[in-house]
């Protein structure tokens, strides 16, 4: 059966800290990889990965896709208390599955 | 605001009824996707509807059926309803089919049921 599976559920840090969310997956015919924040309603959209090794960037934020071992990283540098989210990784294979998701905490 | 908006917003009902949810996306958006979110199970795809037509179907079940109009809104129905389809009900839009699926989530439908 097609998973996602994001690690750690959990994780608190304090401003300016440099985070590393995990995201592997198992799903037939792959597609793409997204990477999303939720806050306190939608999720919004990071990023699109389809390409092995190719990093994405958007200021702090970076990911990379690594389509031999399955698994995906989202990267957050210098972190802010505005990061305080869920981070989301969905797959798109046959259909669209979501990971639990990562609940950011940054501390002041 | 990513442009794609849900009607309405807080739905509260008994069990045993049925409810429509509305969505439409974004200008020039032809794919419509539905997902429940609950406490317990995260989100979970529900189905995506491109230009019309059924594309692609996860875990929803037969008292719930979609459709989307030539217009390309797109209405969720749920019926006899029961106590755990209590759930937000998120609507997003994508500019074409799969693959290079770059999804935009509307505001969400909060239904209660009691």
């Amino acid at each position: 059966e097609d998973k996602v599976v994001q690690s750690p559920l959990s994780l608190v840090v304090h401003e300016g800290d440099t985070v590393t969310l995990n995201c592997s997956y198992e799903v037939t015919n792959f597609r793409s990889l997204l990477w999303y924040k939720q806050e306190k309603k939608a999720p919004t959209f990071l990023f699109m990965l389809t390409s092995s090794g190719i990093e994405k960037k958007s200021g702090r934020l970076s990911s990379i896709l690594d389509k031999k071992e399955l698994f995906s990283i989202l990267n957050i540098t210098a972190t802010q208390t505005g990061d305080s989210a869920v981070y989301l990784c969905a797959v798109e294979g046959n259909d669209m599955r979501f990971g639990a998701g990562t609940r950011l905490t940054v501390k002041p | 605001d990513s442009g794609v908006t849900q009607t309405p917003k807080h739905l509260i009902t008994a069990t045993g009824q049925r409810v429509t949810l509305r969505c439409s996306p974004r200008s020039g958006d032809l794919s419509v996707y539905w997902y429940q979110q609950s406490l317990d199970q995260g989100l979970q795809f529900l189905i995506q509807y491109y230009n019309g037509e059924e594309r692609a179907k996860g875990n929803i079940l037969e008292r719930f059926s979609a459709q989307q109009f030539p217009d390309l809104h797109s209405e969720l129905n749920l019926s006899s309803l029961e106590l755990g389809d209590s759930a937000l009900y998120f609507c997003a839009s994508s500019a074409r089919d799969a693959p290079y699926n770059e999804q935009f989530f509307g505001p969400g439908t909060r239904l209660t049921v009691l």
